[in-house]
């Protein structure tokens, strides 16, 4: 099963809403990472969270992560139509090295 | 620096058929992964490397072989092809699983 579960499955918004996506995990992690994908295209490194960092913030991109909930949130801000893509979370679990699991991604649609 | 290169970008194989598809790169990562991805199932990990001469399974790795030879190169063979293994192939490279992973094109394998 997949160690990263992304929330909602699809998300439609308008240009300059803010768009919430957030990624459930199972066990103990040591880094928690945010992909985006644009269609046909290979997976773009978005933002790396730590297992002790609570949240990054990289231009309008914000991500927390909270260890208790075992969960993650991307926040993308003033959204533009280029924005539209897939989003991945992906977990790299404290006791599997080399194993980076990725969920199943949120599709999200700017409307201009 | 060309990063990530896949070969081919798209292969039409028939039941039964073999064949390599290549990833190489650019960068001096040590570490190496391949991933197939299918609608609405992420990315799932079919094997990965921690150094050339060092090679693991990782979630579906049955039907597919793979060797490091190098560190740039990490071919994934296909022994017999299935109808299953239709899927698009990336490949992703970086120093550590712990860091952020750089991804190739994909290659787009249909099996008849």
């Amino acid at each position: 099963s997949q160690q990263g579960e992304e929330d909602p499955q699809a998300l439609s918004i308008q240009e300059g809403e803010n768009a919430t996506m957030n990624c459930s995990y199972k066990t103990s992690i040591n880094n928690l990472q945010w992909y985006r994908q644009n269609s046909g295209r290979g997976l773009v490194h978005l933002i790396l969270i730590r297992s002790n960092e609570r949240e990054k913030h990289s231009g309008r991109l914000r991500v927390t992560l909270d260890t208790s909930k075992k969960s993650s949130s991307l926040l993308i801000t003033a959204s533009r139509a280029a924005d539209t893509a897939s989003y991945f979370c992906a977990t790299d679990r404290g006791t599997s090295y080399g194993k980076l699991t990725f969920g199943q991604g949120t599709i999200l649609t700017v409307h201009p | 620096n060309a990063g990530v290169t896949q070969t081919p970008k798209f292969q039409v194989l028939k039941t039964g058929q073999s064949m390599t598809l290549q990833c190489a790169q650019d960068m001096n990562h040590e570490y190496m992964s391949w991933y197939r991805q299918d609608p609405g199932m992420g990315l799932r990990l079919i094997h990965y490397s921690v150094g050339a001469g060092i090679t693991d399974q990782g979630e579906v790795p049955n039907g597919y072989n793979v060797s490091r030879s190098t560190t740039e190169d990490f071919p994934l063979r296909l022994l017999s092809a299935a109808p299953s293994q239709t899927s698009v192939y990336f490949c992703a490279s970086s120093y550590t699983p712990a860091y952020e992973q750089y991804f190739g094109p994909g290659t787009r394998l249909t099996v008849t």
